[in-house]
């Protein structure tokens, strides 16, 4: 099972530039995640989907946009990079069952290693 | 106050000793609970939920009080194998449906 995928693994990207970050579940899940991890900070909500066509802002959103036109696909898009935004990406998703909800857990991808010089 | 708050370690331990992480959390409302494991440079994966009774799994016992506000995660015969950051995961019922994670409790198990 393929489980939640990230596209690409690393970039390398020149201040200014944009670029797209791919995340697809095969899970049938309904929400899904962007984080970002920087070393000391723990992991940061981006931006979130709780359906097909709709997102939301998390903690972090600043600098980002994203879109979920498929229910099995989240991207995330910088507009123009900026060297804070170099980071590791993680995609995230979790099913809704109704009343066991609450205790459903998050699959993570494998993660986006950005470099904004 | 973070919603979620670890001790970041390391906890530095033999091979075979036993080993415990606590976290705290700020919102009396959390529902569920979670430990994750991360490996250096890899995604966080589920290492067990968290149940009000308690619960084991092999080596590894996690216990809530609610009535403190804490989880805590028990690792016995700690193994080389062990070695990783442990997150703990706390869900609070509001409309972003995520997961609230906290920094991580670093372990080493030295030889």
């Amino acid at each position: 099972n393929a489980g939640v995928t990230q596209t690409p693994k690393f970039r390398v990207l020149k201040t200014g530039q944009s670029m797209t970050l791919l995340c697809a579940q095969d899970m049938n899940h309904e929400y899904m995640y962007w984080y970002r991890q920087d070393p000391g900070m723990g992991l940061r909500l981006i931006h979130y989907s709780v359906g097909e066509g709709t997102t939301a802002k998390g903690e972090v959103p600043d600098g980002y946009n994203v879109s979920r036109l498929k229910k099995q696909n989240f991207l995330l898009g910088l507009e123009s990079a900026a060297p804070s935004q170099t980071s590791v990406y993680f995609c995230a998703s979790r099913g809704s069952t109704g009343r066991t909800e609450s205790n459903q857990p998050q699959h993570f991808g494998d993660g986006t290693r950005l470099s904004i010089l | 106050r973070k919603e979620v708050e670890q001790d970041p370690g390391p906890f530095n331990v033999p091979e075979g000793a036993t080993v415990a992480f606590n976290c705290t959390y700020s919102n009396s409302a959390s529902q569920s609970f979670f430990w994750y494991r991360q490996d250096c440079r890899k995604e966080p994966k589920l290492l067990m939920s968290v149940y009000s009774s308690g619960n084991e799994d092999g080596r590894f016992t996690a216990q809530l009080n609610r009535a403190s506000q804490y989880i805590s995660l028990l690792i016995r015969d700690s193994k080389l194998s062990d070695s990783a950051t442990y997150l703990c995961v706390v869900n609070v019922r509001t409309g972003r449906r995520a997961l609230t994670f906290g920094s991580g409790t670093r372990l080493q198990v030295q030889p």
